[in-house]
């Protein structure tokens, strides 16, 4: 079983939706846990990360359930340079696992 | 200026050749990371240096070799390539590793084919 399982998608929605997606961690101890975005052909950034009790950073919210060893972002008021790789990442220790990210495109 | 930069950004060479991919930051940390993102875009950590020290190595063909002569330098070298190393390898680093490490701050990436 991979550390991180994300949906691959693609998610195809329209300017204006909201779209959520999830992923799952198979450590239990895992102690932290961050989105990242990338672009197409570029490099990771960090976009957020994720604390026990949800967060929220403009339209991005993600929350974290621990019991069922998930994390989810949702994007509301989507906009078209929302298009790129979400990447959900959790730290083990000193180690920072990938998911092979979720693909989003926000179309016109 | 840029804050991790490796070099160079495309390189395209013959299975069984070696090659080297260097790495810089000049952000200060003292951890730097070699990553590996395949075709299927799946992004897995291979090495980690903590101020000079290795202390993270996956299970990665002993081809490949990460040297660190300083904590703002990572560089990679691969020996013997073969068609499965095809990849973009990113070179990463972020504040004293500890348990609130979470940022990583990438290079452009290193684009590599093996033919």
């Amino acid at each position: 079983r991979k550390e991180v399982e994300q949906d691959p998608g693609p998610f195809n929605v329209p300017e204006g939706a909201t779209v959520a997606f999830n992923c799952t961690y198979s450590n239990s101890a895992s102690q932290s846990f961050f989105w990242y975005r990338q672009d197409c052909r570029k490099e990771p950034k960090l976009l957020m990360s994720v604390y026990s009790s949800g967060n929220e950073d403009g339209r991005f919210t993600a929350q974290l359930n621990r019991a069922s060893q998930y994390i989810s972002l949702l994007i509301r008021d989507s906009k078209l340079s929302d298009s790129a790789t979400y990447l959900c990442v959790v730290r083990n220790d000193y180690k920072l696992s990938f998911g092979a990210g979720t693909t989003v495109t926000v179309r016109a | 200026d840029t804050a991790v930069s490796q070099t160079p950004k495309y390189l395209v060479t013959q299975m069984g050749n070696d090659k080297s991919i260097k790495c810089e930051q000049n952000l200060g940390h003292d951890t730097m990371y070699w990553y590996k993102q395949d075709s299927k875009k799946f992004l897995k950590i291979m090495f980690s240096y903590n101020n000079k020290e290795l202390i993270i190595n996956e299970t990665v063909p002993n081809r490949f070799s990460p040297k660190s002569p300083d904590k703002a330098h990572l560089n990679l070298h691969i020996n013997s390539l073969e068609l499965g190393d095809s990849a973009v390898y990113f070179c990463a680093s972020s504040q004293a590793i500890g348990r609130n490490t979470g940022e990583l701050f990438f290079g452009e990436g290193s684009r590599l084919t093996v033919l």
